[in-house]
């Protein structure tokens, strides 16, 4: 049974860098064909797409994210993770991993199963 | 503010059928797949209904979606009280070229 779980730092500074690791169990990212994807979700509120990245390698972020984040994936741990430069109070949020079933190009589609549990980021002083 | 629309909250009783609406546009809900999402109190969102109208294995047949145009709609039958939840509908946006979520919507079961 596929398992994803976050992991990271629940406490980051104004200006710098989150940094998150999501690690794949039960499936190896290297051999499976999907989409490895972060979503969060600010307090109260709704969900977010941030970024995904394609077994083999490519990345595709949100336009409004895109210049602050990048998403690499190390199959030797069977891990992906999550970078997110020059954070303010607004980047604070549960962040979410999850194996996003996507196709791009003609017809395309997303969808995001199974998530992790969640890992709290709190941007602060 | 989320380029597709919810409904903040809505409520029913044990037994009743409850629908939740998401409005969209041509760029997403129009001409893309929807998908719907069940987040219980405290916990990740599940993913309930993918490509309109199937469900993954162990989600009950009470919950079904439906779509017309650039508007979707998830139905809840028999309303239990551990649906009590956020659901929140998704589709691709060809304008983002990637997914956009709904603000989400509150089921209260009375």
């Amino acid at each position: 049974q596929m398992q994803l779980q976050e992991s990271g730092p629940g406490l980051v500074n104004p200006s710098e860098t989150l940094s998150l690791t999501c690690t794949v169990s039960g499936v190896s990212i290297r051999s499976s064909p999907y989409y490895w994807g972060w979503i969060r979700q600010p307090p109260g509120k709704g969900l977010e797409w941030i970024g995904n990245m394609f077994y083999s390698g490519s990345t595709y972020y949100n336009p409004s994210l895109k210049s602050r984040v990048t998403i690499s994936i190390d199959t030797s741990k069977n891990q992906f993770s999550l970078k997110m430069t020059s954070v303010t109070a607004a980047d604070t949020a549960v962040y979410y991993c999850a194996r996003d079933v996507a196709k791009r190009g003609s017809g395309s589609y997303a969808w995001f199963d199974p998530w992790g549990q969640g890992t709290q980021v709190t941007v602060s002083a | 503010q989320s380029v597709v629309t919810q409904p903040p909250s809505t409520s029913g009783t044990p037994g009743q059928r409850v629908t939740i609406s998401c409005s969209g546009s041509s760029s997403n809900v129009g001409s893309n797949y929807v998908y719907w999402y069940q987040q219980l109190p405290g916990t990740a969102p599940k993913l309930l209904i993918y490509n309109y109208n199937q469900r993954p294995s162990g989600v009950p047949d009470r919950f079904s979606g439906s779509k017309s145009g650039t508007s979707a709609s998830l139905a809840i039958s028999g309303l239990r009280s551990e649906d009590e939840a956020d659901y929140y509908c998704a589709a691709w946006d060809d304008s983002l070229s990637g997914p956009v979520f709904g603000g989400g919507t509150k089921l209260t079961v009375l």
